[in-house]
């Protein structure tokens, strides 16, 4: 059973850095990308990078690029989202997902069960 | 960026009832469109690729189409564990951007 299993809530203070992960399972971990998916309160879904853990080719949104950084170590079959200097605007829901292909497009099949980041001071 | 416009934003209608939400592109995306079902305190949930391709489990009750770089997605026969939110997401290439969503309530 293909499974994608995050960390747990987070709660920090704005300045501070953070590492949420995401387990894959049930499948060959290196073949497929891990995208992240950011939900602000109240508000929609946010597409903001996606990894091939195979080779670590990561591609970001440019709403994203610099404010985080998406990694991978396919020893662990884990996939990561990390903040250097969280802000309170940070906060959110954070959600990764395996894409695969989908007749002659690309889909996000599997979802982790998301992270909560609070960060307030 | 390519940008993904939904409407209506929000839609409240009763079990029984179809409804039909809509999502634009900026530009020409093929097919390269997937709609999502997303629940509070769920992860979202693929429902249709390639614009009218419904996955392996999605009730027949859902169903999408094209036209152009104008997608619908039809819901024929509401259900009570339908009332979510839905979103449209191009594709065909990176950032693969998500419509604003479409919040369908309860009447």
């Amino acid at each position: 059973e293909v499974q994608l299993v995050q960390s747990g809530a987070e709660v920090k203070k704005p300045g501070e850095s953070l590492k949420i992960s995401c387990k894959g399972s049930g499948y060959s971990f290196t073949t497929y990308w891990i995208g992240w998916v950011r939900q602000m309160p109240g508000k929609g879904l946010e597409w903001m990078g996606i990894i091939y853990p195979g080779d670590s080719d990561t591609r970001y949104s440019p709403s994203f690029q610099g404010q985080v950084t998406i990694s991978a170590d396919k020893s662990i079959s884990t996939a990561y989202l990390q903040w250097s200097s969280l802000k309170a605007s940070d906060t959110a829901m954070y959600y990764c997902a395996r894409r695969v292909d989908c007749g002659s497009t690309s889909c996000l099949d599997y979802w982790g069960q998301g992270t909560q980041v609070t960060v307030s001071s | 960026d390519i940008q993904m416009t939904q409407s209506p934003s929000s839609l409240s209608a009763s079990v029984g009832d179809g409804v039909t939400i809509t999502c634009r592109a900026s530009q020409s995306i093929s097919s390269y469109l997937n709609w999502y079902q997303h629940k509070p305190g769920k992860a979202p949930k693929l429902l249709i690729s390639t614009a009218s391709s419904l996955l392996s489990g999605v009730p027949s009750r859902f169903s999408g189409s094209r036209s152009g770089t104008d997608f619908t997605l039809t819901i024929s026969s509401l259900q009570p564990e339908d009332f979510a939110t839905y979103y449209c997401q191009q594709s065909l290439t990176t950032p693969y951007t998500f419509g604003q969503g479409t919040k369908l309530e309860i009447k």
